[in-house]
């Protein structure tokens, strides 16, 4: 059973470009959720996602930033127009079903490096 | 509102020396879970140990164990006999009842020195 799978691993832009990273959940969950990890810092939430619809994006930034979970496919966090401080390593997580303290699988992550 | 403090930035030890990283925790709710993680050099996310709010029982798993009290809202970790391959960030984690996004702390880097 393959574990929460992303890609790129490493992604390397230049200021004004789009980024986009992909996540593809356990077999089995639909529930999928974004975190950022700034250098030195934790994690922190950015958006939570079920098939087809975002169900809380919170600690999403109000612009360039934006998120899916298509019916089909990987979820996507696409940044536009990305700047330097989008420097991060981007994680996905997947659980099985929302509720009471589920844990949360966590992906390898991307690295993006805005150049 | 929540927060997750790990107050020890950065710990190093020496090979077999025993370590405990704190973690404290806020939130005004009643049910909530705690979580351990470790992050190896390699950046990936390993999960160690969640905790419910109602069950205070101490745990312990091989080298490692977990202090619960909810008196003092802090969920410590040691690790007994430390080993170089310890060495990693390890971060706590809160989420709430029926919502699904964690709050983790800052992390806590342990270096384990041969």
């Amino acid at each position: 059973n393959a574990g929460v799978m992303q890609n790129p691993r490493h992604l390397v832009r230049r200021r004004g470009q789009e980024a986009r990273l992909r996540c593809s959940p356990m077999k089995g969950h639909s529930h999928v959720y974004w975190y950022r990890q700034l250098p030195e810092e934790g994690l922190k939430f950015m958006v939570y996602l079920q098939k087809e619809n975002i169900i809380d994006e919170s600690g999403m930034p109000k612009e360039r930033f934006s998120a899916e979970f298509p019916k089909e496919g990987p979820s996507i966090l696409r940044i536009q127009q990305v700047v330097r401080g989008d420097s991060a390593a981007y994680f996905c997580a997947s659980s099985p079903e929302a509720g009471v303290g589920n844990e949360q699988f966590f992906g390898p992550g991307t690295r993006l490096t805005v150049l | 509102a929540q927060k997750v403090t790990q107050a020890q930035t950065e710990i190093s030890v020496v090979e077999k020396e025993d370590v405990t990283l704190d973690c404290v925790y806020e939130t005004r709710d009643t049910t909530y879970y705690l979580f351990w993680y470790k992050q190896p050099p390699s950046g990936e996310l390993v999960f160690l140990i969640r905790r419910n709010s109602f069950d205070e029982q101490n745990e312990i798993s091989g080298r490692y164990s977990w202090n619960f009290q909810k008196s003092t809202s802090s969920f410590n970790f040691t690790i007994t006999a430390s080993q170089v391959v310890d060495s990693a960030v390890y971060f706590c984690a809160l989420s709430l009842y029926n919502f699904n996004k964690f709050y983790f702390g800052s992390g806590t880097k342990l270096n384990v020195k041969p």
